[in-house]
Order: C-alpha cells, then sequence, then structure tokens
C-alpha cells in the first residue's frame, strides 16, 4: 500500500537558518505530492504540490521537488520567520486511489526562535 | 467565504456516550472526508463521501457512521463512544472532476474529543 515517511520533530531553528524537512515516499504508479501546513488551532491548508516527476512546487519561499528516482519530495525554505513555526505534513494522492483519498505522513513539527 | 464549517470546537464524552460532530461547507464540493488526527501521527481517513447519497469507508471506519444527505453537510456519528476514540476530528472537502489526485483539500478547524 501507499505510505509517506517524513523526519521526525520537533524541528528548531532560529530566524533566517536554512530548512529542510525530508518527506519519502511508498506508492502504487505515479501520485501527486503535496505539503500541507496545519498552524496552532486550525486545519491542514495547501501550502504546495507537484502533480509529475521533476515538476517543483513552491509558496511563500518554500519549495519541493518531486524526485521519483529517489521517491522523495523533501520542503525546503532559505529563511525561516517565526510565523513559519506549525506542523507540516506530506502527503501523496495516488490517481488509483478511489476517492481521491490522501496519504499522509505523520507531521514535523517546526519551531522558529527570534 | 465560511469554506469547510466543524461543531463543536471541543467536547468531552463519557465511556458509551453517543454524539454527532456536525460538518458543512459552502463552495459546492463534491467530495467530503473526515479524517481523525493522534498525537504525532498523520492524519487517517475515516468516511469519505464523493456526492450526495454515497459514503465509503476509509482505513478506520469501526466505531463511527456517516451520512450525506446533501451537498452542504456530512455528518459522523459516533454511537457508543470509547477512549480509543479520543482524538482531533477534521472535515475535508474538495472538487473532483477526473480521477486525477491533484484537487486540493480544504479542511476544517477540527474538533477535539474526549473521551473519558
Amino acid at each position: 500500500g501507499n505510505s509517506v515517511t517524513q523526519m521526525e520533530g520537533p524541528v528548531t531553528l532560529s530566524e533566517e537558518a536554512f530548512l529542510t524537512i525530508n518527506c519519502t515516499y511508498t506508492a502504487t504508479g505515479y501520485p501527486s505530492l503535496f505539503w500541507y501546513v496545519q498552524y496552532p488551532g486550525e486545519g491542514l491548508q495547501l501550502l504546495l504540490k507537484a502533480t509529475k516527476a521533476d515538476d517543483k512546487g513552491s509558496n511563500k519561499g518554500f519549495e519541493a521537488t518531486y524526485r521519483k528516482e529517489t521517491t522523495s519530495f523533501h520542503l525546503e525554505k532559505g529563511s525561516v520567520q517565526v510565523s513559519d513555526s506549525a506542523v507540516y505534513f506530506c502527503a501523496l494522492s495516488d490517481v488509483n486511489n478511489a476517492g481521491n483519498m490522501l496519504t499522509f505522513g505523520g507531521g514535523t513539527r517546526l519551531m522558529v526562535k527570534p | 467565504n465560511a469554506g469547510v464549517t466543524q461543531t463543536p470546537k471541543f467536547r468531552i464524552l463519557k465511556i458509551g456516550q453517543s454524539m454527532t460532530l456536525q460538518c458543512t461547507q459552502d463552495m459546492n464540493h463534491n467530495y467530503m472526508y473526515w479524517y481523525r488526527q493522534d498525537p504525532g501521527m498523520g492524519l487517517k481517513l475515516i468516511y469519505y463521501s464523493v456526492g450526495a447519497g454515497i459514503t465509503d469507508k476509509g482505513e478506520v471506519p469501526n466505531g463511527y457512521n456517516v451520512s450525506r444527505s446533501t451537498t452542504e453537510d456530512f455528518p459522523l456519528r459516533l454511537e457508543l463512544a470509547a477512549p480509543s476514540q479520543t482524538s482531533v476530528y477534521f472535515c475535508a472537502s474538495s472538487y473532483i472532476q477526473q480521477r486525477r489526485g491533484n484537487s486540493p483539500l480544504h479542511f476544517g478547524n477540527g474538533t477535539r474529543l474526549t473521551v473519558t
């Protein structure tokens, strides 16, 4: 079956540091890949996505590239801000899944200190 | 534009009690979903619906029931609450035109349920 593995957190960084959150996946076929972000007390929001190999998703300074050869979709940001403190979820959606179900990783909490 | 609205935000139940978690969306989305989020774990799909009158089980459906009488509403029912159902519950919706997994989900803000 499908699965998503993320690095365990929390990840604690100082403001303006470089961020990488690793994500690898196992899936049949050619899934779409997503990063969702969850701010405290809120639901998940789509941060970025990529639908095919070598696509790069980007939003709000975050980037992730769909690497089929390494089955990875690592999230990066060059300079984090305190406002980026949140939980980040990597997810995949397999075109063969009925109902467009997402498979989520366990989430990685990011804490950015001033 | 309210998006996906869940009520209540918090609830404490005793073992064996029942309750309904409400979810409504105003985006005319055809797909709706219920997920639970346990500490340190990713979201697990409980039930989903591809349109009014159609529901199907997800990964962890035991102990729950759903209905979808309208496009807007997708309530989740717990009949006999158990401590294992202590979790944060998220409702989500999306609009799917083709069988291609690239439509983002819109999530509600969650319901935190404690069963003691």
